[in-house]
């Protein structure tokens, strides 16, 4: 079974740009989570998907949003990006049911110049 | 506000040493503690405890959880440098859905 597939690996872009990036989830699994990590903040929540509806979100500002479509593939995007967003974002798949182990793709490393 | 905290940041260990790392937790809506390893990339599932007082296994590997004193530990015996890596802890809350709370993680390296 395929893991947790994440693209692009790596992106570099400017501050005031904007960045969207793609997780596509272990075949079957329908709830989709997105992580930031940082080496000052470690991982932490931005939002979770399930079934196309966003149920959770983390305490990070508006500029961070998300969508998941019918196949559970899922974007992030972030808008107007400052040097703070340079992170590994990561995204993690489960069966969605509460109580599931989720499972992480390999990320995306943003740098912002 | 919910916290996960891990000890020690970091350790550096000789192979075949045993180590134990640390997890305490205060959160609320507590359903689950897992466990994670990350080395370069993604962060690699190793176990989900639930129950306290129950062990978990894998290999070398295994894990308990006290959900009296709030807190596990993760096991790992006979190590080898390919043990090297980010131990992570999280714990699974339910406020509008499931979601993780991490710890800052232990570094641990396994020298030759």
């Amino acid at each position: 079974k395929a893991g947790v597939t994440q693209t692009p690996r790596y992106l570099i872009k400017t501050r005031g740009q904007q960045v969207t990036l793609s997780c596509s989830p272990i075949s079957g699994h329908r709830s989709v989570s997105w992580y930031q990590q940082t080496p000052g903040q470690g991982l932490q929540f931005l939002f979770e998907y399930f079934s196309e509806t966003q149920r959770n979100k983390g305490n990070f500002p508006g500029r961070f949003s998300g969508r998941q479509f019918s196949n559970s593939r899922s974007e992030m995007n972030v808008s107007t990006l400052e040097l703070g967003d340079s992170a590994l974002y990561l995204c993690a798949s489960s069966l969605g049911g509460g109580n599931q182990p989720q499972h992480f793709g390999d990320g995306t490393r943003l740098s912002i110049l | 506000e919910d916290k996960v905290v891990q000890s020690p940041l970091s350790l550096v260990v000789h192979e075949g040493d045993t180590v134990t790392l640390n997890c305490s937790y205060e959160v609320t809506n507590f359903r689950s503690l897992l466990w994670y390893k990350q080395e370069k990339k993604a962060p690699t599932f190793l176990f989900m405890l639930t129950s306290s007082g129950i062990e978990k296994k894998s290999g070398r590997l295994s894990s308990i959880l006290d959900k009296k004193e709030l807190f596990s530990i993760l096991n790992i015996t006979a190590t080898q440098t390919g043990d090297s890596a980010i131990y992570l802890c999280a714990v699974g809350i339910v406020d509008s859905s499931y979601k993780l709370i991490f710890g800052s993680g232990t570094r641990l390296l396994v020298r030759p």
